[in-house]
């Protein structure tokens, strides 16, 4: 069964680009997520999907990030326009959640890791 | 809000050392506690998790107990192997999932 796909894995723009992830979860997950890792952190979420449906944005912000799920599957998680502190790692996670609380178990992808210069 | 803790790193031991990282946690309910793995180049990978007070979770040689009364969850090893070297978040949930921020261990033949 194949896991949690991310693309790019690693992009380097400038400041001001615009910049996308994508994200395609493992089969039948219903709950996707976005987390931001910064070096020697751990991750914090960024943005919750339940199917299409985004639960919990709270930490997104939203003056330059957007992200779209749009028919529950796969997502994209984008940055416009970027700024220095956005260079991270990027994580998407999916689960098979009953309800709006996390179970905790989920499943990562690699990253994408962006580098801003 | 709920958190965790986690010892500082990055740790580093000999093959067939015993490993303990420490984790404390700080939650308003009654949280479910995890350990979380990332090998070099890998994606977080779920290592154990306990639901509940006393519950010991344990997979690939690793423990952890939830203990409510010192509000810990410490990961252990008894002898560890150089396919260990990763870095170890401990987590929570109540109902959202919080990480700590990692421990980096290096295990050398």
């Amino acid at each position: 069964e194949a896991g949690v796909v991310q693309s790019p894995r690693y992009k380097i723009i400038e400041k001001k680009q615009p910049v996308a992830f994508w994200c395609n979860p493992i089969s039948g997950h219903n709950t996707l997520y976005w987390y931001l890792q910064n070096l020697g952190q751990g991750p914090e979420l960024l943005i919750r999907y339940e199917n299409e449906e985004a639960v919990d944005d709270s930490q997104l912000p939203k003056d330059r990030f957007s992200a779209e799920r749009l028919k529950g599957v796969d997502s994209t998680l984008k940055i416009q326009p970027a700024e220095l502190g956005d260079s991270a790692v990027y994580l998407c996670a999916s689960s098979l959640e009953i309800g709006r609380y996390d179970t905790g178990e989920l499943f990562f992808g690699e990253g994408s890791r962006l580098t801003v210069l | 809000g709920d958190s965790v803790t986690q010892m500082e790193g990055p740790v580093t031991l000999s093959e067939e050392a015993f490993l303990t990282i420490n984790c404390t946690y700080t939650a308003t309910g009654y949280p479910s506690l995890f350990w979380y793995v990332q090998y070099p180049g890998e994606g977080l990978q779920l290592l154990l998790k306990a639901t509940k007070a006393d519950d010991k979770g344990s997979n690939k040689g690793f423990e952890a107990t939830y203990r409510k009364e010192t509000t810990s969850f410490h990961l252990e090893k008894g002898s560890v192997q150089v396919s260990d070297s990763a870095v170890y978040f401990c987590a929570l949930t109540d109902y959202k999932l919080s990480f700590g921020a990692g421990t980096t261990v290096t295990v050398r033949a």
